[in-house]
């Protein structure tokens, strides 16, 4: 099963906003509220930062929020801070062969 | 809190067998399914499978032939077995536990397993 389509890379200044696609099909994205985000810095294991489409788990800021439209999610980034710089990635939940599929990933770079 | 630790040999010859095992602590490890998730080197995330205490297993159909998972409730502990491995399997392999909504809030830190003579 192909993954989940996301921009190789998104770039922006401090404090602006950013949001970040997650394109999939009607058996994943547009099927399931079960869209997850996932922050990545180099050399570290992945946090997750959204669940269930929009809830953020204890501890991740509040600039960061998650919707879905059809069979596209999208992660925003508001107010962009350095520390934000890292790659991320979005999963969903499958009805295929696999109970998850991951996105291939989007290099977020603040400018 | 919740931690999980992977170990395991960080060279494995090609053809051979890579086995991984993930040592958890901070909640029982009962009622939970558990993950194998990897990344190549500059790559993305690729989920392996999951495994339960009751023996209930589910993997990636693309590794399904090779891979083998279980649970060791009296040792906290994950495995992981890989057969066959060739260049193709080098990666950083993580263990996480999976929540509702195939979520992904625990991770260990990863360990690099390269496979090469």
């Amino acid at each position: 099963q192909s993954a989940l389509t996301q921009p190789a890379s998104v770039s922006g200044p401090p404090r602006q906003s950013i949001t970040i696609s997650c394109t999939g099909t009607s058996s994943d994205v547009g099927g399931y509220n079960y869209v997850s985000w996932y922050q990545q810095h180099p050399g570290k294991a992945p946090k997750l930062m959204i669940y269930e489409v929009g809830n953020r788990p204890s501890g991740v800021p509040d600039r960061f929020s998650g919707s879905k439209s059809g069979n596209t999610a999208s992660l925003t980034i508001s107010g962009l801070q350095p520390e934000d710089e890292a790659d991320y990635y979005c999963s969903s939940y499958t009805s295929t062969s696999t109970p998850v599929i991951f996105g291939g990933g989007t290099k977020v770079t603040v400018l | 809190q919740v931690q999980l630790q992977e170990s395991g040999p960080g060279l494995v010859r090609p053809s051979e067998t890579l086995s991984l095992t993930c040592t958890f602590s901070g909640w029982p490890i009962s009622n939970y399914y558990w993950s194998w998730i990897r990344q190549p080197p500059g790559k993305g995330l690729e989920w392996i499978g999951y495994s339960h205490e009751s023996g209930r297993t589910n993997y990636a159909p693309s590794l399904k032939s090779r891979v083998t998972m279980s649970v060791d409730t009296s040792k906290n502990q994950l495995s992981l077995k890989l057969t066959s491995v060739t260049a193709a399997d080098t990666a950083v392999y993580y263990c996480a536990r999976r929540e509702h909504g195939e979520r992904f809030e625990y991770w260990g830190q990863g360990t690099l397993v390269t496979v090469s003579s």
